[in-house]
């Protein structure tokens, strides 16, 4: 049974750099897509972006010039870096194994930005 | 980028409703639309992909429909569990957005 468990510093202060970590435990990466979502408290969910198993990445537009997604198979995990954080980028992250179905969730880390 | 709308943004039901979110894309994803059920404090849960089809594990009352522009998710006999926030998600082009959530609340 696949499980994704995710791990990362939940306080940031403005400018820093958010740095996440999923840990795939019990499968492979192969053949997947593998994707990172936030939601703001309060509000809906936002999709981040995503890696494929061979390394190709997409992000939304809207955080791509300060978001990069990364692999380390070796370890069987992957990573989000969000640069440059203000108060918006506060939210509860989750990553996710998929693309078109997103069938396995880690179990949300809060990221909150304050000084 | 697709904008996805849901509607509406909460209901109130009774046990035994049967309840219909509707959720519309701004331009046509064909049948890569997906929903998802979230509750407080948990990860969000697969309910439904390719518009239609039901996620392994989840219950029949759960059915998903349509193609283009408009579909719809059904929960035929809304049960205890059931009380929750719904969203739809397109996955036809980057970034795969969200619809705004529905909330299901207790009536």
């Amino acid at each position: 049974q696949v499980q994704l468990q995710q791990w990362g510093a939940g306080l940031l202060k403005p400018s820093e750099t958010l740095s996440l970590t999923c840990g795939v435990f019990g499968g492979s990466f192969s053949p997947y897509y593998w994707t990172w979502i936030r939601q703001p408290p309060g509000k809906g969910l936002e999709w981040i972006g995503e890696i494929h198993y061979g390394g190709s990445t997409n992000y939304n537009p809207s955080l791509k010039s300060r978001v990069t997604i990364s692999l380390d198979t070796s370890n069987n995990q992957f990573s989000l870096n969000v640069r440059s954080v203000t108060a918006a980028d506060t939210a509860v992250y989750y990553c996710a194994r998929g693309q078109v179905k997103l069938t396995h969730w880690g179990q949300g880390t809060l990221a909150t930005v304050s000084s | 980028d697709i904008q996805m709308t849901q509607s509406p943004s909460s209901v109130s039901a009774s046990v035994g409703d049967r309840v219909t979110i509707t959720c519309r894309a701004s331009q046509s994803v064909g049948s890569w639309l997906a929903w998802y059920q979230h509750k407080p404090g948990k990860a969000p849960n697969l309910l439904i992909y390719a518009a239609s089809t039901l996620q392994d594990g989840v219950p029949s009352r759960f059915s998903g429909s349509g193609f283009g522009t408009d579909f719809t998710l059904t929960i035929s006999s809304l049960q205890p569990e059931d009380f929750a926030t719904y969203y739809c998600q397109q996955a036809n082009s980057v970034p795969f957005t969200f619809g705004g959530g529905t909330r299901v609340e207790i009536k």
